[in-house]
């Protein structure tokens, strides 16, 4: 069974540039969230999308953004790229989502993003 | 105040020990309670589940869960070099999966 698919793997980027990044879910999942690792501040949740709707939104700025197509695939966006939004951006996947309980949440290999 | 707290470490162990992973909670709402071990430049792996008070076990792995207390641990019998890697609390409350900040372990041969 395939697991999370996150693709770019790595990337690097200019100030003021976008980027946007793509999570394929394991088959069947409907429920696609997202998340940002950094040394400083650990892994913060950003949102999550379930059969295409968000769901529910992390105390992120509005330059942080996504959407999720009817075969669950999820896209993130990020808008005038700062210094700070260089870390890692991690997709996961459930089947219920993170209000469904009693299931688990599985996470790619995540995206790393470098802004210069 | 965080919501989650977990101690940084790093922790460093001998191999075989055995390794107490700890998070305190301040939200009463958290329902589900997960730990997940990741490694360097690797995304989280989902060891342990769990959503009431006791103990959980899965081979070297046990889970436990206070929630009067608001506490949850992992312990690692048996620790080997393989445990080496960063272990992240995590907790679900609604539609929002919160992350204690990591506590890098690493086991020596």
């Amino acid at each position: 069974k395939a697991g999370v698919t996150q693709t770019p793997r790595y990337l690097i980027k200019t100030r003021g540039q976008q980027v946007t990044l793509s999570c394929s879910p394991i088959s069947g999942h409907r429920s696609v969230s997202w998340y940002q690792q950094t040394p400083g501040q650990g892994l913060q949740f950003l949102f999550e999308y379930f059969s295409e709707t968000q769901r529910n939104k992390g105390n992120f700025p509005g330059r942080f953004s996504g959407r999720q197509f009817s075969n669950s695939r999820s896209e993130m966006n990020v808008s005038t790229l700062e210094l700070g939004d260089s870390a890692l951006y991690l997709c996961a996947s459930s089947l219920a989502g993170l209000a469904g309980g009693g299931n688990t949440i599985y996470f790619g290999e995540g995206s790393w993003l470098t802004v210069v | 105040q965080k919501e989650v707290e977990q101690d940084p470490g790093p922790l460093s162990v001998p191999e075989g020990a055995i390794v107490s992973l700890n998070c305190t909670y301040s939200n009463s709402a958290f329902q589900y309670f997960m730990w997940y071990r990741q490694y360097s430049r690797k995304g989280p792996e989902l060891l342990m589940y769990t959503y009431s008070s006791g103990n959980k076990e899965d081979g070297r792995f046990t889970a436990q869960v206070d929630k009067s207390s608001k506490y949850i641990s992992l312990f690692i019998r048996d620790s080997q070099p393989s445990d080496s890697a960063t272990y992240l609390c995590a907790m679900t409350v609604t539609d929002k999966l919160i992350f204690g900040t990591g506590t890098r372990l690493q086991v020596f041969p």
